[in-house]
């Protein structure tokens, strides 16, 4: 089992929807999380994180994080064309607390089509 | 400086050579991150730098793999006798403290070993 597991999709949108991408992980023990946003050919952008059980909003994200299913999700509101991209989670684990290792998942496409 | 930066952008190399690849990271932040991405992957971790120690070299692949960072700023990561399986987007990132609010990315060095 992977620890930080997506699917790879990709996962196709109409422009103005939402898109809602999900992340599960294995480590029970894991404290902090993730959302980062990777344009084709660019480097992963920090978007979101996300510590505690619930919902947290940034504009047309929110990140929602369930401790006890070890699942982390991403929501896009009013979905964009310039959305496209690939869409990594990353958690950081319990053993991670003296080494500053993110663990990534291999990331979701998200397609938005006008 | 204002973003992470790594040079060279791009990197081709011929089997059993050396290469070293160079990160800057952001002014202030103390805890600089090398990981390997391969295509269609996340990020992979290599190795973790906490002011001029190595506090987690876990994720380096093997002994061909060396990174150093002298001053506490700038680090060099070092392959030695370089193999086509080398080949990926090499990135670097920073945070202001181990376990901050996150890990910025710098643009990557792409490394292609022919």
């Amino acid at each position: 089992q992977k620890e930080v597991e997506q699917n790879s999709g990709p996962l196709s949108v109409p422009e103005g929807a939402i898109a809602s991408l999900n992340c599960t992980y294995s480590d029970r023990g894991s404290q902090s999380f993730f959302w980062y946003r990777q344009y084709s050919g660019k480097s992963p952008e920090l978007i979101m994180s996300i510590y505690s059980n619930g919902d947290k909003e940034d504009g047309r994200f929110t990140a929602q994080l369930n401790k006890a299913s070890q699942y982390v999700s991403l929501l896009i509101r009013d979905s964009q064309p310039s959305d496209s991209a690939t869409y990594l989670c990353a958690v950081w684990g319990v053993n991670s607390s003296n080494t500053g290792k993110l663990i990534f998942g291999q990331g979701t496409t998200l397609q938005v089509k006008p | 400086g204002a973003g992470v930066s790594q040079t060279p952008s791009n990197k081709v190399t011929e089997k059993g050579k050396y290469v070293e690849l160079r990160c800057d990271p952001i002014s202030g932040h103390t805890a600089l991150y090398w990981y390997r991405q391969s295509l269609g992957q996340g990020p992979e971790f290599l190795i973790y730098f906490q002011g001029t120690g190595a506090a987690d070299d876990s994720g380096l692949p093997n002994d061909r793999f060396f990174a150093v960072r002298p001053e506490g700023s700038v680090s060099t990561l070092k392959i030695q006798r370089t193999e086509r399986g080398d080949s990926a987007v090499y990135l670097c990132a920073s945070s202001l403290t181990t376990g901050g609010p996150g890990q910025y990315f710098g643009a990557g060095t792409r490394l292609s070993v022919l």
